[in-house]
């Protein structure tokens, strides 16, 4: 299974700020995957980072608020934008290959005041 | 697209008890059915998986089963422990294009000792 860090583990932002969190996992991977965790909520994916391209959005997420980087096939960024309270919540990176188990970071836990 | 439902939402077992979560998806197409148990403030891991090629598969006290032809999967926990509390997340994906998994909203589960 892939080893993922991410950074920083948590933080406080004030509105209107942007905050860009890091993930890095410690082999190659074709797929990484953003997803927010609202409290006591499920797993709503944000974007598919892809390496040479652009990142593909769910529905409801774009890329002035969310943009996202992935310059090599073990690192992406994902960037909270002018943020809101609303974008209180835990960010999650995660790698997995189709059909397959999806593997976590340990999440950014991010309060805006 | 691929939509999962989970029930319950919480549910409160003693220890010993046996607990059962069930899980209904709409694309007939996914197959590929796991599931992550998420512990308070740590990442979702996977504790077991199940392929549409099989009915059901264990691993010591869990247990999964799957029915493709109702469409649904349940995760099965005999004899809880009380670190068996955390929040049990199900998931869906198929081939090509649909393979990113789509999640329950989640399960609660507490257990009393």
């Amino acid at each position: 299974s892939a080893v993922i860090s991410q950074k920083p583990s948590r933080d406080i932002c004030q509105r209107g700020t942007s905050l860009t969190i890091q993930c890095q996992v410690d082999s190659q991977v074709t797929m990484m995957f953003w997803y927010r965790q609202q409290p006591g909520q499920s797993l709503t994916l944000i974007a598919t980072a892809n390496q040479g391209s652009e990142a593909t959005y769910e529905s409801g997420f774009v890329i002035d608020k969310f943009p996202i980087s992935r310059p090599n096939l073990t690192f992406s960024t994902l960037t909270v934008s002018n943020m809101s309270p609303e974008d209180s919540s835990i960010y999650l990176c995660s790698v997995g290959r189709a059909g397959e188990t999806q593997y976590f970071g340990p999440g950014t836990r991010l309060l805006v005041l | 697209g691929e939509n999962v439902e989970q029930h319950p939402s919480t549910l409160s077992v003693q220890e010993g008890d046996s607990a059962v979560i069930k899980c209904t998806y709409s694309d007939s197409a996914s197959n590929y059915f796991p599931w992550y148990k998420q512990e308070l403030g740590k990442r979702p891991q996977l504790i077991i998986d199940i392929r549409s090629n099989v009915g059901e598969k264990k691993d010591q006290r869990i247990a999964v089963t799957l029915n493709k032809t109702a469409k649904h999967f349940s995760l099965h926990i005999t004899e809880t422990q009380p670190e068996d509390s955390a929040v049990y997340f199900c998931a869906a994906s198929g081939p090509g294009g649909s393979y990113i998994p789509t999640f329950g909203r989640g399960t609660s589960l507490i257990v009393h000792p």
